[in-house]
């Protein structure tokens, strides 16, 4: 069955440029994070949906990062005027619902570089 | 909020020796533990969990116990394999809304 999908893998981008990071979890289920992964610093938690409201975005690092959920599915976590600290992988994960019953699916990853 | 501390690799072993791999939490409450491995070129999946204290979560021959009087979650195996090879990230969940992870550990296995 397909998992969590995110795109693009990879991402190239010039410092001051927007990006956007897309992430296609499971079908069905409702909850879905956003997590960062930088070498050294492990996994930071980002935002939480649940459904398309965000009860949890105290993760976000700045005003220039801003994550949506349309349909109860599809999620976008964009980064405006990029900078090099902004540099890692930006994980996506979603669980049937929330509570710690239900696993975390994880997709790959998009690796994000500003240069 | 939740932290979790994780010992710092590479943990280096060879074929069949036994691995433990020291993972401690701190949280308000009960927290449920986890830990999660990622191999090579793929994404974090679930290895193992435990719910309360004194449980016992094993997979793959992977366990850990949820001690509460030490707040720990330390990884086991008693005889790793080359295939182990990968980083393995302990995590709590307390709340609602966020697992929290540690830093990783990546195990290198050498035949």
């Amino acid at each position: 069955g397909a998992g969590v999908s995110q795109s693009p893998s990879n991402k190239v981008t010039e410092k001051g440029k927007d990006v956007e990071l897309r992430c296609d979890p499971i079908s069905g289920h409702t909850a879905l994070y956003w997590y960062r992964q930088s070498l050294g610093q492990g996994l930071e938690f980002l935002i939480y949906f649940q459904g398309n409201s965000a009860p949890d975005k105290s993760g976000l690092p700045s005003d220039r990062f801003s994550a949506e959920r349309t349909g109860g599915s599809v999620s976008t976590l964009t980064i405006q005027r990029t900078q090099q600290e902004d540099s890692a992988v930006y994980l996506c994960a979603s669980s049937l619902v929330e509570g710690p019953n239900s696993p975390l699916h994880f997709g790959n990853g998009t690796r994000l570089t500003v240069t | 909020g939740d932290s979790v501390t994780q010992m710092e690799g590479p943990v280096t072993l060879s074929e069949e020796a036994f691995l433990t791999i020291n993972c401690t939490y701190t949280a308000t409450g009960y927290p449920s533990l986890f830990w999660y491995v990622q191999y090579p070129g793929e994404g974090l999946q679930l290895l193992l969990k435990a719910t309360k204290a004194d449980d016992k979560g094993s997979n793959k021959g992977f366990e850990a116990t949820y001690r509460k009087e030490t707040t720990s979650f330390h990884l086991e195996k008693g005889s790793v394999q080359v295939s182990d090879s990968a980083v393995y990230f302990c995590a709590s969940f307390s709340g609602y809304s966020t697992l929290t992870f540690g830093k990783g550990t990546m195990l290198l296995v050498s035949p």
